[in-house]
């Protein structure tokens, strides 16, 4: 089906161990978003990609890595998982920047780090 | 700096009952982009408008209208008889491109309730 798919949709982990949340869409849009939901916080951007091998930093990116080698996917990796870190995870995509663009979001990974 | 607030944190309301969830925002740009998103208890955010600030006139979408006033910088969001399916946390969002080009800034959201 076209769209924008998350996996896992569930995952627990434990502190110390690395993490990835996969991210692909089908739409081919230049653009792509990873962001956390927390209580209290609303959505909150933790890296963005304009294109593939193009990737900047968001409003909480320390502790995560990202990589876009495909225009389609786009991992999100927690390469040491802390408590913190349990969150429900979004990516999005969107064919224009700027607001230009809307985004469209994947279902969300709920991630529980103990 | 650019801010969304959404001052409501949660409202409750019986069916049918008209609901306006309010969306200030800051911003130092001419212009810029508002967005609503709906996220059910499914947990995806569903898109249900985008607005850029040259464009002041009010939308409707059904049982949806948004009221768009530059003047006060606020997005508001009403739902006119409302069903229990409305029942959902809803976000306003901000993107300005002159400061942040790709980026949009949530609000916390408002957690809406409709009881039967």
């Amino acid at each position: 089906d076209a769209g924008i798919t998350q996996s896992p949709r569930y995952k627990i982990t434990e502190t110390g161990r690395q993490v990835t949340l996969m991210c692909h869409q089908t739409w081919s849009h230049s653009y792509m978003f990873w962001y956390r939901q927390d209580l209290g916080h609303g959505l909150r951007l933790i890296y963005y990609s304009a294109a593939a091998d193009i990737t900047d930093k968001g409003e909480v990116p320390d502790g995560y890595v990202v990589s876009r080698s495909k225009t389609e996917n786009f991992p999100l990796t927690l390469e040491s998982a802390t408590r913190s870190q349990t969150s429900v995870y979004f990516c999005a995509s969107s064919e224009l920047a700027g607001g230009l663009g809307t985004q469209y979001f994947g279902p969300g990974t709920r991630l529980t780090v103990l | 700096a650019q801010k969304v607030t959404q001052a409501q944190t949660e409202i409750s309301v019986v069916e049918k009952e008209d609901v306006t969830l309010d969306c200030v925002y800051e911003t130092r740009d001419t212009t810029y982009y508002l967005f609503w998103y709906k996220q059910p208890p499914s947990g995806e955010l569903v898109f249900l408008i985008r607005r850029n600030s040259f464009d002041e006139q009010n939308e409707i979408s059904g049982r949806y209208s948004w009221n768009f006033q530059k003047s006060t910088s606020s997005f508001n969001f009403t739902i006119t008889a409302s069903q229990v399916v409305d029942s959902a946390v809803y976000f306003c969002a901000l993107s300005d491109p002159a400061y942040n080009t790709d980026k949009l800034i949530f609000g916390t959201g408002t957690r809406l309730q409709v009881f039967p």
